[in-house]
């Protein structure tokens, strides 16, 4: 179990710019959920696949957000014309999904800072 | 609408002690409760949980009572250590479905050497 990996850590971006994030899940878990979490607030929920059908979006996820699991593996989020209020840390998030309240694994998540 | 609360946004307690951090829900289709501790730089990490057929729940020095008639859980870490500061979530799922999670705004414990 290496853990749930997300890349980069940190990125900072102007205003308007398009970002990238990528979150490899654990191997054997086929749920995989994206929060975002923003200062003195827990994490929000944001999308959540199972496999690589992208199963719910939060309506917190505008439609400059887009998130793909191509392959039912690794996972990105893109964010375009990307604002201020985006700033936030973007969590990842995996399960094996097996029985109920089995717990969520989270990634240390990406820091974005839009200025 | 907050359907997880935690209305402590920071505890401070001596080591050796106990620590108490309440958390409260208003969806009654929540059926699975957890909690989850988070150090900073680094994602959360899952603690304990309870199922909604049960009032508590133990391991080791943690222990989380559920109320359903009030709507309310508890964590109770006896004896605290200075290494359990960190920000504590409650969170919650409902019965079925996909486990999306809900969590609350989180209470900061620090313990005190």
């Amino acid at each position: 179990d290496t853990g749930v990996s997300q890349d980069p850590r940190h990125k900072i971006t102007k205003r308007g710019q398009n970002v990238t994030f990528r979150c490899d899940p654990i191997s054997e878990h086929n749920r995989l959920y994206w929060y975002r979490q923003t200062l003195g607030q827990g994490p929000e929920f944001l999308t959540y696949f199972q496999n690589e059908a992208q199963l719910e979006k939060s309506r917190l996820l505008s439609d400059r957000f887009s998130a793909e699991r191509p392959k039912g593996s690794f996972s990105t989020l893109e964010i375009q014309r990307t604002e201020q209020g985006d700033s936030a840390m973007y969590l990842c998030a995996s399960s094996p999904g097996q029985g109920a309240g089995s717990p969520l694994h989270f990634g240390n998540g990406t820091r974005l800072t839009v200025t | 609408d907050q359907q997880v609360k935690q209305n402590s946004p920071s505890l401070s307690v001596q080591e050796g002690r106990i620590s108490i951090l309440n958390c409260d829900y208003t969806n009654s289709m929540f059926d699975y409760f957890l909690w989850y501790k988070k150090y900073p730089a680094e994602g959360p990490t899952f603690l304990i949980s309870i199922s909604s057929i049960k009032d508590k729940n133990e391991d080791g020095r943690f222990t989380v009572f559920l109320n359903k008639s009030a709507k309310h859980l508890s964590l109770h870490i006896v004896p605290s250590q200075p290494g359990d500061s960190a920000v504590y979530f409650c969170a919650a799922s409902e019965a079925g479905g996909y486990q999306k999670v809900t969590f609350g705004t989180g209470t900061k414990l620090q313990v005190i050497p």
